[in-house]
């Protein structure tokens, strides 16, 4: 079985511009959740998915936003970077409805890096 | 504030040794109960789940429950260097929050 896919794997943006990173969850996966990583921080949820539909949302700006397709793939989009985005961004499917006993599986991540 | 709080480490054991990785959660009614690996510059990975008090054993890994005490360890047996990572606690709330809230992880060096 395929893993989470996610592209691109490196991103390197300017302040101000935006950016969009995609990911595709294990086949059968329809919740999708999004976190970011910073070696300050650790990992920061920043939201979650489940049939297309935003089930909860983490403390981050509202320049974050994501979507998920019918097909359970899902995007993210930050706009107006800053140089604090500059971090991991981390794509993660669970099985079933995605509810508490569900484990996440990770995808490779996107490294995004603003200047 | 939801919190997990894991002791940021380094953890350093020589090889054969048993680590001792420990994590303590704020939310009285969280459910599930996650160990992650991660290696330098790659993504975590999932190592064991625990649910109910006690203890579950999964080749060299133990992972120990107590909810009473909101407290999760995760002990390594025959320590490798091939286990030197960071390993990460995350944490399910009950209810329907969908999501997991991860400590910042321990460093793991394993010395041959």
């Amino acid at each position: 079985k395929a893993g989470v896919t996610q592209t691109p794997r490196y991103l390197i943006k300017t302040r101000g511009q935006q950016v969009t990173l995609s990911c595709s969850p294990i086949s059968g996966h329809r919740s999708v959740s999004w976190y970011q990583q910073t070696p300050g921080q650790g990992l920061q949820f920043l939201f979650e998915y489940f049939s297309e539909t935003q089930r909860n949302k983490g403390n981050f700006p509202g320049r974050f936003s994501g979507r998920q397709f019918s097909n359970s793939r899902s995007e993210m989009n930050v706009s107006t970077l800053e140089l604090g985005d500059s971090a991991l961004y981390l794509c993660a499917s669970s099985g079933g409805s995605g509810a508490v006993n569900s484990p996440l599986h990770f995808g490779n991540g996107t490294r995004l890096t603003v200047t | 504030q939801k919190e997990v709080e894991q002791n940021s480490g380094p953890l350093s054991v020589p090889e054969g040794a048993i680590a001792s990785l420990n994590c303590t959660y704020s939310d009285r009614v969280s459910q599930s109960f996650f160990w992650y690996r991660q290696y330098s510059g790659k993504s975590p990975e999932l190592i064991m789940s625990i649910y109910s008090n006690g203890d579950k054993e999964d080749g060299r890994f133990t992972a120990q429950l107590n909810k009473a005490s909101q407290y999760v360890s995760l002990l390594i047996r025959d320590s490798q260097p091939s286990d030197s990572a960071t390993y990460l606690c995350a944490v399910n709330g009950g209810g329907s929050n969908y999501k997991l809230t991860f400590g910042k992880g321990t460093l793991l060096t394993v010395n041959p």
